[in-house]
């Protein structure tokens, strides 16, 4: 059974640093694209970072871009989201999302983790 | 404000067919990128509808059904049941961003 299980969130304040973990289960981890999407509280979806199979390429919204790094170890079948300076805009959960989808959809995402920006 | 937009919200009594739009432009759907749908139920994570477009992934009910044409993509579901109530999101990849792109959502009441 494919499971994505995320970590890390928390209450951080405005300028602080966070880093999330999502943890892979139940396929060849190392064969797929993986994303993070997030959505604020009340609001919609937000793609936020994609990064490739093999980790050699990543790719960032344009608002997160240069304050968040996301990573791969699969070694470990764990993807990452390094945020620093982080705002208050940033709060909301944080989803990890595999896309193995035929057409390129996400077709498993895990169960979301909180990350609140408040002093 | 989304780059795709969508209705805020529609609604349907059990058993008709309601339909969601999803309304882009020619660096998203009308440059020919494909749309996919999500299904999000009440404190959930997000589920994968319509894929490409307009195929249903396995175990996906055939009353969901998707379509595309220009700029635009549409979600119909035919046979409305309460479970069907959620919020609905398009998403497609956006040329001048870079990046993937979501509508703003759906909100399906089964009245």
């Amino acid at each position: 059974e494919v499971q994505l299980v995320e970590s890390g969130g928390g209450l951080v304040q405005p300028g602080g640093s966070l880093r999330l973990s999502c943890a892979a289960s139940g396929f060849t981890f190392s064969s797929y694209i993986m994303h993070w999407v997030r959505q604020a509280p009340g609001k919609g979806l937000e793609y936020v970072s994609a990064i490739t199979s093999d980790g050699g390429s990543t790719y960032y919204a344009n608002s997160v871009k240069g304050r968040f790094a996301i990573s791969r170890d699969n070694s470990k079948n764990t993807l990452y989201l390094q945020m620093d300076s982080l705002r208050a805009e940033d709060m909301a959960v944080y989803y990890c999302a595999r896309v193995g989808g035929r057409y390129g959809g996400y077709d498993y995402w895990g169960q979301g983790t909180l990350v609140t920006v408040s002093s | 404000q989304s780059v795709l937009t969508q209705p805020p919200s529609v609604s349907g009594a059990p058993g008709q067919r309601v339909t969601i739009s999803c309304t882009g432009s020619s660096s998203n759907i009308g440059a020919g990128y494909d749309v996919q749908w999500y299904q999000q139920l009440p404190g959930t994570a997000p589920k994968l509808l319509i894929d490409g477009s307009t195929n249903r992934p396995s175990g996906v009910p055939d009353r969901f059904s998707g379509s595309k044409s220009g700029t635009s993509a549409s979600l119909a579901i035919t046979g409305l049941q309460a479970e069907d109530e959620a919020d609905y999101y398009c998403q497609s990849y956006d040329s001048s961003l870079s990046a993937r792109v979501f509508g703003g959502g759906t909100k399906l009441t089964v009245l």
